[in-house]
């Protein structure tokens, strides 16, 4: 069974430039949420993807966007970066409803605004 | 809303000894709780997961936690610390009704002292 992979594992960008962020979800799920895990923080809820449908949003602005692909693989964008955009971006997997809602989790990817 | 709070953002105990990591939650509903484990540089995994059946719950490594209602607890133990247990602990919850999402407390650190 694979697991969730996320990549790339580090990037650095530079503040207004944008980024995207890929994430391979674990064989059999449907559905892949992101995270946004600053420094010292616990994980915060970006949105949500279920079937290629956006399935939730969390108090994130619109330039953080979202799209899941018909094999279930998903990818942040992020616009107009900003320096505190800085952080561990996280990707979770899960079988969504009616499964027993347990996330599993990638490695991450670290990204740093200069 | 769905919330958890880490009482502790620090905590340290010998080798050999019981470890107690709390964790309080607020939830509108019958509650899913969750413990994660993160190394560092690392991703999240999953120790274990409450979902209404037994109130007394066992994860991976050794680690078990007890749902208790009346106290709206669901704190984590694990009755002698290995070395190997150094890292960021957090306690999440379903983000409410309908709601996929995963809510994470402020995660405590556990260091462990040969």
């Amino acid at each position: 069974e694979t697991g969730v992979t996320q990549s790339p594992t580090h990037l650095i960008k530079t503040r207004g430039q944008q980024v995207t962020l890929r994430c391979s979800s674990q064989s059999g799920h449907n559905t892949v949420s992101w995270y946004q895990q600053a420094l010292g923080q616990g994980p915060q809820f970006i949105f949500q993807y279920y079937r290629e449908e956006e399935n939730g949003r969390g108090n994130f602005p619109p330039r953080f966007s979202g799209l899941q692909f018909p094999n279930y693989s998903s990818e942040l964008n992020v616009n107009a970066l900003e320096l505190d955009d800085s952080a561990l971006y996280l990707c979770a997997s899960s079988l969504g409803q009616g499964g027993s809602y347990e996330q599993y989790f990638g490695p991450g990817t670290r990204l740093t605004v200069t | 809303a769905q919330s958890v709070t880490q009482l502790g953002s620090h905590v340290s105990v010998s080798e050999g000894a019981l470890v107690l990591l709390r964790c309080n939650y607020s939830s509108s509903v019958p509650p899913y709780l969750f413990w994660y484990v993160q190394y560092p540089n690392q991703g999240l995994q999953l120790l274990l997961k409450y979902t209404s059946a037994a109130t007394l719950v066992k994860g991976i490594n050794g680690f078990e936690a007890e749902f208790k209602k009346s106290e709206t607890s669901f704190h984590l133990t694990k009755p002698s610390a290995h070395m190997s247990d150094a890292a960021e602990y957090f306690c999440a919850v379903k983000g409410g009704e309908g709601a996929q999402k995963l809510v994470f407390g402020q995660g405590t650190r556990l260091t462990i002292n040969p």
